[in-house]
């Protein structure tokens, strides 16, 4: 039982460059979520989903957008990536109910310069 | 405007000693409130939570208090162990499943 798995684990880009990162858990959960982690921040959430085909946007979602097909895979895709989204990508999901625990997966390292 | 607050962006404690981080947050609509713990080069990884209809929980070495007229969450660890060493982070549900964290807090447990 692989969990929430998370693909690459480091990155590097340039300026304008696009890139997809994948999301994938075995845990048959409804929802799937996307955070980025700053340096010495929270986790902050770029987008979720409740279900297959149904997406909705988080607190920063500004440069990046997500597809949900199959309940098990959730990518992120950034388009012309920036200086400002080099950070942490944590991808987490949960069964569906309120108060439920999140897992997550083990993160991207995504660098952009 | 932080909904989630932890002030205390780190903490050093002996072995064997008790552990205490606190989390503060703004809007007493919040109703479930989760902590995480976290290594370094890892995901996040739940450890206890507690909804608010409770102002305890406990789980072995740890228990979460919440105090709802103070807006106030607070983690005890005892006793603490040097493998307790990593970043706390509290979150709360917002909005239905959406969880809003706070900053963390580094806690170092000395041998």
């Amino acid at each position: 039982n692989a969990g929430v798995t998370q693909t690459p684990k480091f990155r590097i880009l340039k300026i304008g460059q696009s890139m997809t990162l994948q999301c994938a858990q075995d845990m048959n959960h409804n929802y799937m979520y996307w955070y980025r982690q700053d340096p010495g921040m929270g986790l902050k959430l770029i987008y979720y989903s409740v279900g297959a085909g149904i997406t909705d946007k988080g607190e920063v979602p500004n440069g990046y957008n997500v597809s949900r097909s199959t309940t098990e895979d959730f990518p992120l895709r950034l388009e012309l990536a920036a200086p400002s989204q080099t950070s942490v990508y944590f991808c987490a999901s949960s069964g569906s109910g309120s108060g439920l625990e999140q897992y997550f997966g083990p993160g991207t390292r995504l660098t952009v310069t | 405007d932080q909904q989630v607050k932890q002030n205390s962006p780190s903490l050093s404690v002996q072995e064997g000693r008790i552990s205490i981080l606190n989390c503060d947050y703004t809007n007493s609509m919040f109703d479930y409130f989760l902590w995480y713990k976290k290594y370094p080069a890892e995901g996040p990884t739940f450890l206890i939570s507690i909804s608010s209809i409770k102002d305890k929980n406990e789980d072995g070495r740890f228990t979460v208090f919440l105090n709802k007229s103070a807006k106030h969450l607070s983690l005890h660890i005892v006793p603490s162990q040097p493998g307790d060493s990593a970043v706390y982070f509290c979150a709360v549900y917002n909005a239905g499943n959406m969880l809003t964290f706070g900053g963390g807090t580094r806690l170092m447990v000395k041998p």
